[in-house]
C-alpha cells in the first residue's frame, strides 16, 4: 500500500511566523498535492508538483509556498501564518499524470495560527 | 470546466438502513469518478473508482456506486448500514486540464449512522 506520511498531526503558531508542513510518500509517485480542507468548502488545491523541482499553481495559492528537492517529498510552506491560513491541510500524491489515477492521502495536519 | 455538487451536506440513516449518498457531476469530457471516505482525524481513503466499461462499480466496505451518463451522476450506495461506516464522503471528477490532471472534490456529506 501506499504511505503518505505528513511530518505533524497537530501544529499551533503564531502569527507572522514562518511555517513548514512536510509530506513524505514511499512509492515512487510522480505527482503529489497540497490541499487545504474546510468546512462547507471541501477540499481545495493549494499547489501541484509533477516533477522534482516542478510546481503548480492550484485554485488557492496565495500566501502558500512549496518546494519539491526530491522526489519523495514535497514541503508546504507559509511565508508569514496569519489567522485565515488555520485549517487541515492534506498531502496526496498520485502514480501519473493518467486521469484515471487515484491519488493517495496522508491523515492530516491541523494547523493553527494564533 | 468541471464541478461536482453533493446533495445533502448531512444525512442520517438507521443501523442496516440502506445508504444513498448523492453525486451530479458535470465534466466537458467523460469523466472519471471517484469516492472518497475519511474517518475523524484522518485523511481520505478510496472507496471505488470509475473509469470506463461497467457501469456499476464496486468497492470496498460493500458500497458501490452506479454511473449514469445520462443523469451525470455517481451515486454511492449500501444495503445495510453499518456503525462502522459513519464518516464523511466525498465525490470527486477527475479530468484534464492545462495537460495535467484535475481533480475536483464535492462538498462532501456526513453519513451518520443511528443506532
Amino acid at each position: 500500500d501506499v504511505k503518505v506520511t505528513q511530518s505533524s498531526r497537530y501544529l499551533v503558531k503564531r502569527t507572522g511566523e514562518k511555517v513548514f508542513l512536510e509530506c513524505v510518500q514511499d512509492m515512487d509517485h510522480e505527482n503529489m498535492f497540497w490541499y487545504r480542507q474546510d468546512p462547507g468548502l471541501g477540499l481545495r488545491l493549494i499547489y501541484f508538483s509533477y516533477d522534482v523541482k516542478m510546481k503548480e499553481k492550484g485554485d488557492i495559492p496565495e500566501g502558500y509556498s512549496v518546494s519539491r528537492e526530491k522526489k519523495e517529498r514535497f514541503s508546504l510552506i507559509l511565508e508569514s501564518a496569519s489567522t485565515n491560513q488555520t485549517s487541515m491541510y492534506l498531502c496526496a500524491s498520485s502514480l501519473s499524470w493518467t486521469i484515471n489515477q487515484p491519488q493517495h492521502f496522508g491523515d492530516g495536519t491541523r494547523l493553527s495560527i494564533l | 470546466a468541471q464541478s461536482v455538487t453533493q446533495l445533502g451536506s448531512h444525512v442520517s440513516v438507521s443501523e442496516g438502513a440502506l445508504v444513498l449518498l448523492r453525486c451530479n457531476y458535470s465534466s466537458s469530457v467523460p469523466p472519471y469518478l471517484f469516492w472518497y471516505v475519511q474517518y475523524p482525524n484522518q485523511g481520505l481513503q478510496l472507496l471505488l473508482k470509475y473509469t470506463t466499461g461497467a457501469t456499476l462499480v464496486k468497492g470496498i466496505n460493500g458500497f458501490e456506486a452506479e454511473f449514469k451518463k445520462s443523469e451525470t451522476s455517481f451515486h454511492l450506495t449500501k444495503p445495510s448500514a453499518h456503525m462502522s461506516d459513519a464518516a464523511e464522503y466525498f465525490c470527486a471528477v477527475s479530468d484534464r486540464s492545462g495537460g495535467y490532471q484535475k481533480v475536483t472534490f464535492g462538498i462532501g456529506t456526513k453519513l451518520q449512522v443511528i443506532p
